[in-house]
């Protein structure tokens, strides 16, 4: 069981948008903006699409966008393309003694 | 820009010590403001933190593993290690080293990852 929660799966249509959910706590998540979301493709590595809770690394599209309410971050994802059919994982640094948490990742599946 | 690479032997035999190295390329491991890290995705499954090192030798690790792990950077210092120890099928897993950023607090560069099976 991962220390962050996220939902298992979630789906849309081309052009929509979604939500993607990472619950935690006020360790990790409510006390601290270290709050990141990764991308990862079948057979390929993460990569970093928000950090800071809101901000994208250059070169990855305006159409991510993070936030975060109390211990709990979100991940939507507008405008759906075929292309971001992946996993999507969340992360937090946390100040328990496992200094960093992941989510146990969302498959999105775009109809 | 900086890119990861990990190597090392695909398949460890069962209570053997898993190693694999990390070659840093377009960068060096001695540029304060980032932790060299190790982080593991079983099967199918999400990804796991093992630990990091800062350039300075320190290393945090995560408490599931830490009395098996240890991570150490080369004199080269454009090379970082990993170590399980004690092996088990549980360890089979994909290996990844990444660049954690403190500043931005995230894994912004991420090597290809390496599929390390334990046989028994």
């Amino acid at each position: 069981q991962s220390a962050l929660t996220q939902p298992a799966s979630v789906s849309g249509s081309p052009g929509q948008s979604i939500t993607i959910s990472c619950t935690g706590s006020s360790t990790d998540i409510g006390g601290y903006d270290y709050v990141s979301w990764y991308q990862q493709h079948p057979g390929k590595a993460p990569t970093l699409i928000i950090y800071d809770v809101t901000d994208r690394p250059s070169g990855v599209s305006n159409r991510f966008s993070g936030s975060k309410s109390g211990n709990t971050a979100s991940l939507t994802i507008s405008g759906l393309q075929a292309e971001d059919e992946a996993d999507y994982y969340c992360s937090s640094y946390s100040n328990s003694n496992t200094l960093l948490l992941f989510g146990g990742g969302t498959k999105l599946t775009v109809l | 820009q900086v890119q990861l690479h990990e190597s090392g032997p695909g398949l460890v035999e069962a209570s053997q010590t898993l190693s694999l190295t990390c070659t840093v390329s377009g960068g060096s491991i001695s540029s304060g403001g980032y932790y060299w890290s190790w982080i593991r995705q079983h099967p199918g499954k999400g990804l796991e933190w093992i630990g990091y090192i800062y350039y300075s030798g320190s290393t945090y690790y995560n408490p599931s593993l830490k009395s098996l792990v240890t991570i150490s950077v080369a004199m080269s210092k454009t090379q970082f290690s990993l170590k399980l120890s004690s092996v088990t099928a549980a360890d089979t897993a994909v290996y990844y080293c990444a660049r954690y950023a403190m500043v931005q607090g995230s894994f912004d560069t991420w090597g290809q990852g390496t599929l390390v099976t334990v046989s028994s």
